[in-house]
């Protein structure tokens, strides 16, 4: 079975300074990743995912993450953070095939920013 | 495109009552799936469905909680009786096979109920 871990739980950033949240991944094959973004009292929103091809993969509101097979990873990046950048950030791995269209997240990271 | 929407927003109820949570997913859209998320165990998956028909009910904590999917608009999740360990966001998402292969799509979730238990 698939499993995530987010070893950081709370990240305390300023304004302006760069970002990068650690995901590890524990899954048999090629997995498909994701990153979702839950703001204070909302759902969860996409960021971006990784399916196959190019490892650096391009999101929204300026975040990029790179999948590193050899090393599990597929960590989160924004080069500069801007205040409503605070949220909680969720990695997820699905499994390919028949396990469905399941998805497995990890624990989560807070990201305060400091002004 | 309205989104997933769910109902109540939040819901405040004693312990021992029928608790029933809303969802109405993406229009064409053939997975959904029931999350809970609360301080202590963060996200968990309780159930999902393919074509309106359960798939993997085994995040689903006892038998107080069910859920159906009458049809591919609309999904319930209920809890009774409820007690006050139940008290959590629970999430509904969707999300659509892609392709002839079935290759894997992103969920798209709901705002989230915030359920409290007295």
């Amino acid at each position: 079975a698939q499993s995530v871990t987010q070893p950081d739980i709370h990240i305390t950033v300023s304004e302006g300074a760069s970002l990068e949240l650690r995901c590890n991944y524990s899954y048999g094959a090629t997995p498909y990743l994701f990153w979702y973004v839950q703001s204070p009292g909302q759902g969860l929103q996409l960021l971006l995912k990784y399916f196959s091809g190019d490892t650096l993969v391009q999101g929204i509101k300026g975040f990029e993450a790179e999948f590193k097979r050899s090393q599990s990873s597929f960590n989160l990046r924004k080069p500069s953070v801007h205040w409503s950048d605070a949220a909680e950030y969720f990695c997820a791995v699905g499994a390919r095939g028949a396990a469905g269209n399941k998805l497995t997240f990890g624990g989560g990271t807070r990201v305060l920013v400091k002004p | 495109d309205a989104g997933v929407i769910q109902s109540p927003r939040h819901e405040v109820t004693e312990m021992g009552q029928e608790v029933t949570l809303r969802c109405k997913p993406i229009s064409g859209h053939d997975y959904l799936f029931w999350y809970r998320q609360t301080m202590m165990r963060g996200l968990e998956l309780l159930i999902y469905f393919n074509n309106n028909v359960p798939i993997d009910d085994s995040g689903m904590p006892e038998d107080r909680f069910s859920a159906k999917m009458p049809n591919a608009s609309f999904s319930t999740l209920k809890i009774q009786p409820s007690e006050p360990r139940d008290s959590a966001v629970y999430f509904c998402a969707s999300s659509r096979v892609k392709g002839r292969q079935g290759l894997y799509n992103e969920q798209f979730f709901g705002p989230g109920t915030r359920l409290t238990v007295l």
